[in-house]
């Protein structure tokens, strides 16, 4: 099976601030990567799937990269709304596996 | 719009089983695959299951395989998961999502209910 890998595991990061998360697959998955952000105590939510194409209604200052093995989440000036843990998937085969979340926090 | 709603969690104990539930409305329940996804406490996303939009192909995670069955009723727009010889790590909120196309590979979970808790304990 697929792995994939986050890191860093966490960030802390002052408002304004760039973020990137990177998110990498033990073997090529093409660009069937998505990005899922829970807040604490939420529903996961879909942000960005295609690897870089943004769900209706995710602020723009989030942004996916990559393809094949890498990818990398993006916010671009970090928001106290965007505290949450993010999660990437694969879904090109079952299993449909996640990686271990990046929890994301203000400094 | 689009809900998915379970129901159907619980206290049990090892050994015993449990069926999920998860009503679909909003949209054409039988034209999309679902999948289940759980998290234990403090710990990350889990795919357990997925099924197909015709219920034809399902997949189980190897941690649950032989022991939970996921199927649907398109008749009755609902999602199920049986549960089987339930152990302590099986302790998490069991998530029903619903895949943006037919088939559970190529396509992303974007609709997803609010949870239901399982509980394995003595």
């Amino acid at each position: 099976d697929i792995e994939m890998t986050q890191s860093p595991s966490s960030l802390s990061a002052s408002v304004g601030d760039r973020v990137t998360i990177a998110c990498r697959a033990s073997q090529g998955i093409g660009n069937y990567l998505a990005w899922y952000q829970q807040k604490p105590g939420r529903v996961p939510n879909l942000l960005i799937y295609a690897a870089s194409t943004l769900q209706s209604g995710v602020p723009s200052r989030f942004s996916g990269g990559g393809s094949g093995t890498d990818f990398t989440l993006t916010i671009d000036s970090l928001q106290p709304e965007d505290v949450a843990t993010y999660y990437c998937q694969k879904y090109n085969s079952a299993p449909l596996t996640f990686g271990g979340g990046t929890k994301v926090e203000i400094k | 719009e689009m809900q998915v709603l379970e129901s159907g969690g619980g206290l049990v104990q090892p050994g015993e089983s449990l069926r999920l539930s998860c009503g679909a409305s909003g949209f054409t329940f039988s034209s999309y695959a679902m999948s289940w996804v759980r998290q234990a406490p403090g710990k990350a996303l889990e795919w357990v299951s997925g099924i197909i939009y015709s219920g034809g192909n399902t997949y189980h995670a190897d941690s649950v395989k032989g022991r939970f069955t996921v199927s649907r009723d398109n008749s009755k727009n609902t999602l199920y998961l049986q549960m089987n010889s339930l152990r302590a790590e099986d302790t998490a909120a069991y998530y029903c999502a619903r895949h943006s196309g037919a088939y559970y590979k190529y396509y992303v979970m974007d609709v997803w209910g609010q949870g239901t808790t399982v509980t394995v304990s003595s």
